[in-house]
């Protein structure tokens, strides 16, 4: 267990469906990073939190969009959702919202199938 | 922009063979450098890093040395296992950001 959990595991959907993807970030961790792997794509960066507020945003597309809590936790938000939208969707933690060096822990992924 | 270039894979080896997965990357700067490892149907798990020129990370037997004249950090492991097959994604940060920028990851698949 790498202390960041993400929820849930699997989901699959139809088309044109909105779904909301949640992570936990390891205790003590203030950053929050988004990651989509895709198999044409390879790990993209979509988004980045830190104690809350937004610090760097990648490749997202306009119908996602996210947002962390006061208690850290984040939920990613994918609206519309399109066939190529499958892939997994990584959520990782880290202390430090910039600076050399640093190392993410990962969580396990939620894999979104849309059918 | 910052970009890592990794070898194709997969690369397919028989247990205690020697390995290397080459890694090259192009940065603004000074990057950090990383490599993670992907077991089947698991997230990514950080296996060694290196934060300036001619650093070795090493870890579980595996070495990188931070080569900044030929920009690369190569992955190399004397003796693999079956138990080392997974995806190997070499990976950088630089500047400021802590965003992590990814090479497209290589296979191992180690035999018996």
């Amino acid at each position: 267990d790498s202390g960041v959990t993400q929820t849930p595991k699997h989901l699959i959907t139809a088309t044109g469906q909105r779904v909301t993807l949640r992570c936990s970030p390891r205790s003590g961790d203030l950053s929050v990073y988004w990651y989509q792997q895709s198999l044409d794509q390879g790990l993209q960066f979509l988004i980045q939190y830190y104690n809350g507020e937004e610090r760097a945003k990648g490749n997202i597309l306009e119908r996602f969009s996210a947002q962390q809590f006061p208690d850290l936790h984040s939920e990613l938000n994918l609206s519309s959702l399109e066939l190529g939208d499958s892939a997994l969707y990584f959520c990782a933690s880290s202390t430090s919202s910039q600076g050399q060096g640093i190392g993410y822990t990962f969580g396990s992924g939620t894999r979104l199938t849309v059918v | 922009g910052n970009s890592v270039t990794q070898m194709e894979g997969p690369v397919t080896l028989s247990e205690e063979a020697f390995l290397t997965i080459n890694c090259t990357y192009t940065a603004t700067g000074y990057p950090s450098l990383f490599w993670y490892v992907q077991y089947p149907g698991e997230g990514l798990q950080l296996l060694l890093k290196a934060t300036k020129a001619d650093d070795k990370g090493s870890n579980k037997g595996f070495e990188a040395t931070y080569r900044k004249e030929t920009t690369s950090f190569h992955l190399e492991k004397g003796s693999v296992q079956v138990s080392d097959s997974a995806v190997y994604f070499c990976a950088l940060t630089a500047g400021t950001a802590s965003k992590l920028t990814f090479g497209t990851g290589t296979r191992l698949q180690v035999t018996l």
